[in-house]
């Protein structure tokens, strides 16, 4: 079965500052994956995603992704922080074709950021 | 942003009481959701729907019966409420059901049971 893991659960930046969000799956080949934001009271919207190709994802507001495949992960970055991105960031997996998890999404545990003025 | 909402936003209930969540959609798509969101476990699937009438369940589904008789609506409803089931609720749409397609999501319902 697919899982995944984010290793943070809590992170606090300084606005302005880099930003790196960890994800490890587990999947027996190359997953379907994905980043959602959830700003706060709000519903998850989706952020980027990769199904195969360019193993560097670019994002809606200014994120990207990097899939490599040898640490099976998937992290989120962002060159510089804003304030309005403080929320709570869910990485998720989708199975490919063939099997029973096909269709469905497992998701991390989340990560909130905390963006320091 | 994709035409979801569910009802009611806030609600507090008591242990064995019935609960029913609506989650209703102008979309038209045809694969809806259930997910609850707890903390340290991200969200899960309870149920989805792939049609009118036709469901099947997650990994979280016990304690939880769905229902879809219009394209628009599907239901959630906990027979008998228990504190365990206090949680945020999104409902989530897609137009297919494959892992390529983007399930949108809807603002969720905050239950708590006392």
């Amino acid at each position: 079965a697919q899982s995944v893991t984010q290793p943070d659960i809590h992170i606090t930046v300084s606005e302005g500052a880099s930003l790196e969000l960890r994800c490890n799956y587990s999947y027996g080949a190359t997953p379907y994956l994905f980043w959602y934001v959830q700003s706060p009271g709000q519903g998850l919207q989706l952020l980027l995603k990769y199904f195969s190709g360019d193993t560097l994802v670019q994002g809606i507001k200014g994120f990207e992704a990097e899939f490599k495949r040898s640490q099976s992960s998937f992290n989120l970055r962002k060159p510089s922080v804003h304030w309005s991105d403080a929320a709570e960031y869910f990485c998720a997996v989708g199975a490919r074709a063939g099997g029973t998890s096909y269709g469905k999404l497992t998701f991390g545990q989340g990560t909130i950021l905390t963006v320091h003025p | 942003d994709a035409g979801i909402t569910q009802s009611p936003r806030h609600k507090v209930t008591e242990t064995g009481t019935p609960v029913t969540l609506r989650c209703h959609q102008t979309e038209n798509h045809r694969y809806m959701y259930w997910y609850r969101q707890d903390p340290g476990h991200g969200l899960r699937l309870i149920h989805y729907s792939y049609g009118v009438k036709d469901t099947d369940k997650g990994e979280v589904s016990d304690g939880y019966s769905v229902s879809r008789s219009k394209t628009e609506d599907f239901l959630l409803t906990l027979e008998s409420a228990t504190s365990s089931q206090t949680s945020v609720y999104f409902c989530a749409i897609s137009g297919t059901f494959s892992s390529t397609d983007t399930q949108y999501f809807g603002p969720g319902t905050r239950l708590t049971v006392l």
